[in-house]
């Protein structure tokens, strides 16, 4: 299909062990955002790539977490030691453009997310 | 920090009713976009609004923006139980530095 997709769709992890979600953003899209999205929440902006490069990694809740996009494309949000309060469904979205001021270019589109539960 | 405070934070009613829900910050949004989001999938764009008082109709929705560009609202109109879901404002600026800002949402139930 031509959407965001992620994989896995759901993770469960032990706490302490290390997960690594995916995220393949629709084709030729410059930008991509990870937001983590609690029970009953909406989602919380985590991280976001122009390209390969990472411009604003603020709401990275701690240096357990960890992203990367190092081609330009597919983009993978790492999370070490993992924690109970972790546990949240993980999206990700892509858009043309985000900097060029073009209200069409700025729209994300959204994958289906990653149900991470850490037990 | 900017926030965005939607409101009610759930809602149930009867189809065939009207319904107003809303989304109020303090700070200035060069644009604001409602969402949809179903279980189990990722948020769907529904609009974006962008100019003071602008108004914009999807079928039986309508989305309001703020004078002040610091509010929104959506109203549907005879709703339907397909409308069920979480309906989620965001905020964005002209600002390479500025990340869009979700609201908690409302989550709409409609009653057959």
């Amino acid at each position: 299909g031509a959407g965001v997709s992620q994989s896995p769709r759901y993770k469960v992890a032990k706490r302490g062990q290390d997960v690594a979600l995916r995220c393949d953003p629709i084709s030729g899209h410059v930008s991509l955002f990870w937001y983590q999205q609690a029970l009953g929440q909406g989602p919380e902006f985590l991280t976001y790539f122009q390209n390969e490069a990472q411009l604003d990694k603020s709401g990275l809740p701690s240096d357990r977490f960890f992203a990367e996009r190092p081609e330009g494309s597919v983009s993978t949000l790492k999370i070490q030691r993992t924690q109970q309060e972790d546990s949240a469904v993980y999206l990700c979205a892509s858009s043309l453009s985000f900097v060029d001021g073009d209200r069409d270019g700025d729209t994300q589109y959204f994958g289906p997310g990653t149900r991470l539960t850490v037990l | 920090t900017q926030l965005l405070e939607q409101s009610p934070q759930f809602l149930s009613i009867q189809e065939g009713e009207n319904l107003t829900v809303y989304c109020n910050s303090s700070s200035v949004f060069s644009s604001l976009q409602w969402y949809r989001q179903e279980p189990g999938e990722g948020p769907v764009l529904l609009v974006t609004v962008v100019t003071g008082g602008e108004v914009k109709k999807l079928k039986r929705l309508t989305f309001q923006f703020g004078d002040a560009r610091k509010d929104s609202s959506l109203h549907i109109t005879a709703a339907q139980p397909g409308d069920t879901g979480l309906y989620l404002c965001a905020g964005g600026k002209r600002n390479r530095d500025d990340k869009i800002i979700f609201g908690k949402g409302t989550r709409l139930h409609i009653l057959p």
